[in-house]
């Protein structure tokens, strides 16, 4: 299995700001995702992210909202860009390596948006 | 494309009772099959998860969960649940080639009363 780590844990930010979320594996992964949970609501995919490649965004989301990046097979970040209250949500990382077939997730960073 | 549903919102059981989450997934072939739980404010952490082969399946924390090919179900069990496992249980089907795009069913948030 993986560990994952996600900073921040939290934020609470204002209107119209961004927010870099790291994610740190500690080990090296093919495949890292992105996820949405919005208040009381399962997980929504925004984005998958192989390293050396564009990341590959799921239908409602772009690349100007959530850039990603996946500088190497431990670590990526996501942003949200220029954000509103309907932002706020918690923002999970996953990753998935090796033979396990299995995502591994991290513990979320819990962003609030006034 | 797959879907997967878990038609129980919420569940409360009493702390020692026996516990059944349902799970439905719709998918053309057999998938992959998974179980995670997310604990309040924490990340997802996997329980169990379905390949191939043995149609019951053992996980962490004393939990099982059976494929049913011909119901299309997944659903996971425990004997005797303690007040620990108050939670959100999510199951998720994943198709068996290439990265693992995985789609989450909306969750069972389980209670547990003394």
């Amino acid at each position: 299995s993986a560990v994952i780590s996600q900073k921040p844990s939290r934020d609470i930010c204002q209107r119209g700001t961004s927010l870099t979320i790291q994610c740190q594996v500690d080990s090296q992964v093919t495949m890292m995702f992105w996820y949405r949970q919005q208040p009381g609501q399962s997980l929504t995919l925004i984005a998958t992210a192989n390293q050396g490649s564009e990341a590959t965004y799921e239908s409602g989301f772009v690349i100007d909202k959530f850039p990603i990046s996946r500088p190497n097979l431990t670590f990526s970040t996501l942003t949200v860009s220029n954000m509103s209250p309907e932002d706020s949500s918690i923002y999970l990382c996953s990753a998935e390596g090796g033979r396990e077939e299995t995502q591994y997730f991290g513990p979320g960073t819990r962003l609030l948006v006034l | 494309a797959q879907s997967v549903t878990q038609p129980d919102i919420h569940i409360t059981v009493s702390e020692g009772a026996s516990l059944e989450l349902r799970c439905n997934y719709s998918y053309g072939a057999t998938p992959y099959l998974f179980w995670y739980v997310q604990s309040p404010g924490q990340g997802l952490q996997l329980l169990l998860k379905y390949f191939s082969g043995d149609t019951l399946v053992q996980g962490i924390k004393g939990f099982e969960a059976e494929f049913k090919r011909s119901q299309s179900s997944f659903n996971l069990r425990k004997p005797s649940v303690h007040w620990s496992d108050a939670a959100e249980y999510f199951c998720a089907v994943g198709a068996p080639w290439g990265y693992q795009k995985v789609t989450f069913g909306t969750g069972t948030k389980l209670q547990v009363i003394p």
